[in-house]
């Protein structure tokens, strides 16, 4: 997971707090992504960013805000946590490969930040 | 809406075999798709891309192709190791903006 740190790793809390995850990164990517892993589904993009203060709604962003005051920090907050939201999440970043028009980018991810909301 | 399936969702073969990991979209109109690996306790790692303009990519054992008429991709793993135990997930893009839709993987476990 060279290039990506996010913390905390581990977090359990109750309902109705807040909680905001950080993921961090040393390669001056533009692109940052916030995912949920759940059993029996694939990923599912919360939020994404693509840029200092551009952000933008994924698949799932209900009870989810986002922001991005650096290139290097991508915050993810539930505002006031549910059990629904008992989750893996992970950071990704994306570099560009192949051509511009091409749209094709590879992800790096995060090792991970497990959510428990009690 | 565009979902992606993959079969089987769980596999367990003798060491050596080769082996196929499937994809399935029910919109066949992919723009590009990716293949990663997952460790347990771990982040997702890149295998494969195959971009709009291509149709397969290869990465040592691994090969990976996909079919656009019918929306279906696959990995094919070639004398497989131990090592290669994980769960491997497949995304595509439906245009060439940066989402990507995911499937929910299969666990591979390659036996000694």
């Amino acid at each position: 997971d060279a290039g990506i740190t996010q913390s905390p790793r581990h977090k359990v809390t109750e309902t109705g707090t807040p909680v905001t995850l950080r993921c961090h990164q040393t390669e001056n990517h533009r692109y940052m992504y916030w995912y949920r892993q759940d059993p029996g589904h694939g990923l599912r993009l919360i939020h994404y960013s693509y840029g200092v203060k551009d952000t933008d709604k994924g698949e799932v962003s209900d009870g989810y805000s986002v922001s991005r005051s650096k290139t290097e920090d991508f915050l993810l907050t539930l505002e006031s946590a549910t059990s629904s939201q008992t989750s893996v999440y992970f950071c990704a970043i994306s570099e560009s490969k192949g051509t511009p028009s091409s749209g094709a980018n590879v992800l790096t991810f995060g090792a991970g930040s497990r959510l428990t909301v009690l | 809406k565009q979902e992606v399936t993959q079969i089987p969702a769980a596999l367990s073969v003798p060491e050596g075999e080769n082996l196929v990991l499937n994809c399935s979209f029910t919109d066949s109109a992919i723009y590009n798709l990716q293949w990663f690996r997952q460790d347990p306790g771990k982040g997702l790692t890149s295998l494969l891309l195959i971009q709009s303009s291509q149709r397969e990519q290869t990465s040592g054992r691994l090969n990976a192709s996909l079919d656009k008429s019918s929306g279906r991709s696959t990995l094919y793993i070639a004398a497989s190791q131990p090592g290669d135990s994980a769960t491997y997930l497949c995304a595509g893009s439906m245009d060439s903006n940066y989402q990507l839709i995911w499937g929910a993987g299969t666990k591979l476990i390659i036996k000694p």
